[in-house]
């Protein structure tokens, strides 16, 4: 069974662009997380969707958004990037909406911003 | 707010000696709590699930044990190949999927 796939795994790109990531769930999977991971933050929680609604939402400014399709994969969004964005971009499936139920993540994509 | 603390930050083994790495947990309702894996460079691997205080699950020389404050990610006879970041994390009450992450604790096992 094909694991969480992330792409592009690597992006470059320049202050006050804008940036677009992909993520396709483990099949069957319907609800997608976005985390961000950085060296001084650690790991932190962007939003959940679950059948193309958005359930739950993170501490971060509206330049960071998301949607999921119907087939269930998502994709989020950043614009107006800034240099504090750089991270590493991970997305996780979890069967279910709800809790208690583990999330399997992809091997992130790593942004930088110049 | 929920607070997840895991200590050490860091922590250097030799190969077979056995240790255990901390998560302290301060939040409101517990739902899961949940360790993970993560090399350098990658994403983080599932390794356990834990519901409720008493619980414990094991694999290969990891085991996982839940309290009421905290959890143990016991190591017993480390390898080399066993040298990751471990990540705690919680999921509450409320909090839908969200995940509230420890900082890690890197461990490194010398031959």
């Amino acid at each position: 069974k094909a694991g969480v796939t992330q792409t592009p795994r690597y992006l470059i790109k320049t202050r006050g662009q804008q940036v677009t990531l992909s993520c396709s769930p483990i099949s069957g999977h319907r609800s997608v997380s976005w985390y961000q991971q950085t060296p001084g933050q650690g790991l932190q929680f962007l939003f959940e969707y679950f059948s193309e609604t958005q359930r739950n939402k993170g501490n971060f400014p509206g330049r960071f958004s998301g949607r999921q399709f119907s087939n269930s994969r998502s994709e989020m969004n950043v614009s107006t990037l800034e240099l504090g964005d750089s991270a590493l971009y991970l997305c996780a499936s979890s069967p279910l909406s709800g809790q208690g139920t583990e999330a399997f993540f992809g091997q992130g994509t790593r942004l930088t911003v110049v | 707010e929920d607070q997840v603390t895991q200590s050490p930050e860091a922590l250097r083994l030799q190969e077979g000696e056995s240790s255990s790495l901390n998560c302290s947990y301060t939040v409101s309702g517990l739902r899961g709590l949940f360790w993970y894996r993560q090399d350098p460079g990658k994403g983080p691997e599932f390794l356990f699930t834990l519901y409720s205080a008493g619980e414990e699950k094991e694999k290969e020389r990891l085991k996982a044990t839940l309290t009421k404050k905290e959890s143990f990610l016991h190591i017993t006879a480390p390898k080399p190949e066993d040298s990751a970041t471990y990540l705690c994390a919680v999921q509450t009450s409320g909090s839908a999927r969200q995940l509230t992450f420890g900082s890690g604790t890197q461990l490194t096992v010398l031959p």
